[in-house]
């Protein structure tokens, strides 16, 4: 069975620290896709960044950047100088790359909070 | 423009009424998904399909239905059988296997 552990349940930063958002994931899959989501204040998940189990390669777009490691089964995401409009809950998810469209299996969340 | 749409924003149900959830979706894309969120509890699958007139159970799939009898359209149910229905609901669509989720505003349900 998949599943995606967030152990972070809350984390608040004071505005311009980095932050970094664990994300842990078991899979017996060899081929999988992870991904990051934002969910603002208005309740739409908007997409952050797809990830397949092939690629291990670090990302880094603007402020924000992924390390991707799968020796240590760990999907982490980090917010340089993080500002208020980061004020977010992050979500790191899974999905199975052999069968189908088959669903993303969902962490719970981290909620951020950066303070002014 | 192209996206996922669901209505209503808002919806209040009487105890032991039946509700419906719409969520139509133009991106042409053959799966959908209905995930329910909980403080805490992160999203969780209610229902999936994966093609026009078929559809499986998620993880917590009791007291509600689906349908699917068009492409663009999943709506969701929400039964008198389920006990706890207060909270909010997101739709999804996913292009292909590779590819990530679009997700819909949501609906959030209370139960009066």
């Amino acid at each position: 069975a998949q599943k995606v552990t967030q152990a972070q349940t809350e984390i608040s930063v004071v505005e311009k620290e980095d932050v970094t958002l664990d994300c842990v994931y078991e899979t017996r899959d060899t081929t999988y896709y992870l991904f990051w989501y934002k969910q603002p204040p208005s309740g739409e998940l908007v997409f952050l960044i797809r990830r397949n189990s092939f690629d291990e390669q670090n990302e880094i777009s603007g402020r924000y950047s992924w390390n991707f490691q799968k020796s240590t089964s760990s999907f982490n995401f980090t917010i340089t100088a993080s500002q208020v409009v980061d004020s977010a809950v992050y979500f790191c998810a899974l999905s199975d790359g052999n069968s189908g469209n088959t669903p993303l299996v969902f962490g719970k969340g981290t909620r951020l909070s950066v303070i002014a | 423009d192209g996206g996922i749409t669901q209505s209503p924003k808002y919806l209040f149900r009487k105890e032991g009424q039946n509700v419906t959830l719409s969520c139509e979706q133009n991106l042409n894309h053959d799966a959908m998904y209905w995930y329910r969120q909980d403080p805490g509890q992160g999203l969780r699958l209610i229902y999936y399909s994966q093609i026009v007139n078929d559809f499986q159970k998620g993880d917590i799939a009791e007291g509600y239905s689906v349908s699917r009898e068009k492409k663009e359209s999943f709506p969701l149910t929400v039964t008198s059988a389920q006990k706890n229905p207060t909270a909010f609901y997101l739709c999804a669509s996913k292009a292909g296997k590779v590819t990530e989720a679009f997700f819909g505003q949501g609906t959030r349900l209370t139960v009066v």
